[in-house]
């Protein structure tokens, strides 16, 4: 499977910031994915990152709130912009890796734990 | 609409007995299912996986998982609990992409916190 490293780990920021999350993968991955762990809750999709593409994101989720980039195979940023204690979350990329069609699954980085206050 | 509902929050046992993580999971099709763990300020790991093969699945640690679609379940077991088991586990639900199933949209279980006590 693939190895993600992702960074911060962890950062606490003033509100009205922004911070950008690196994620980098040891392979060439087609797709990167973003999702957000609110505090006690499940995770959820946050966007699709494609390489060369404009990132696909789920409904709730707008681009000028949380920009990506992906500028190539193997590296996405996620921005979380103009934030506000509500932002506080676990922030976690992923890939899907593939071992043989037609199955796949998916490899989580550690997350980014994000305070704002 | 895909839906994943794991039936306890929190799970305790005692070291050396057997877990029982339930969940229970709604798809329009045979969906793929998942199950993660969570340790402590760490990130998720797959457990295994449930993508139309073999109905008993065996995953890492120990864990299966054996799915059962008249049930619509998908219930996570180890035989003896470790301590090394304690975290969240996550059961993940997706519909195969080739029946519309969004790639990477997994939809994921609220999680079950496991306690093990010595």
């Amino acid at each position: 499977s693939a190895v993600i490293s992702q960074k911060p780990s962890r950062d606490i920021c003033q509100r009205g910031t922004s911070l950008t999350i690196q994620c980098q993968v040891d392979s060439q991955v087609t797709m990167m994915f973003w999702y957000r762990q609110q505090p006690g809750q499940s995770l959820t999709l946050i966007a699709t990152a494609n390489q060369g593409s404009e990132a696909t994101y789920e409904s709730g989720f707008v681009i000028d709130k949380f920009p990506i980039s992906r500028p190539n195979l193997t590296f996405s940023t996620l921005t979380v912009s103009n934030m506000s204690p509500e932002d506080s979350s676990i922030y976690l990329c992923s890939v899907d890796y593939r071992q043989g069609a037609p199955t796949y699954g998916y490899t989580f980085g550690s997350g980014t734990r994000l305070t704002v206050v | 609409a895909q839906s994943v509902t794991q039936l306890d929050s929190h799970v305790s046992v005692s070291e050396g007995t057997p877990v029982l993580l339930r969940c229970n999971y709604s798809s329009s099709y045979s969906p793929s299912l998942f199950w993660y763990v969570q340790h402590p300020n760490k990130g998720l790991q797959l457990l295994l996986k449930y993508t139309s093969a073999a109905t008993l699945v065996k995953g890492i640690n120990g864990f299966e998982a054996e799915f059962k679609k008249s049930e619509t379940s998908f219930h996570l077991t180890k035989p003896s609990a470790h301590m090394s088991d304690a975290a969240e586990y996550f059961c993940v639900v997706s519909d195969p992409i080739e029946y519309g199933g969004s790639q990477g949209n997994l939809i994921f279980g609220k999680g079950t916190k496991l306690s093990v006590k010595p």
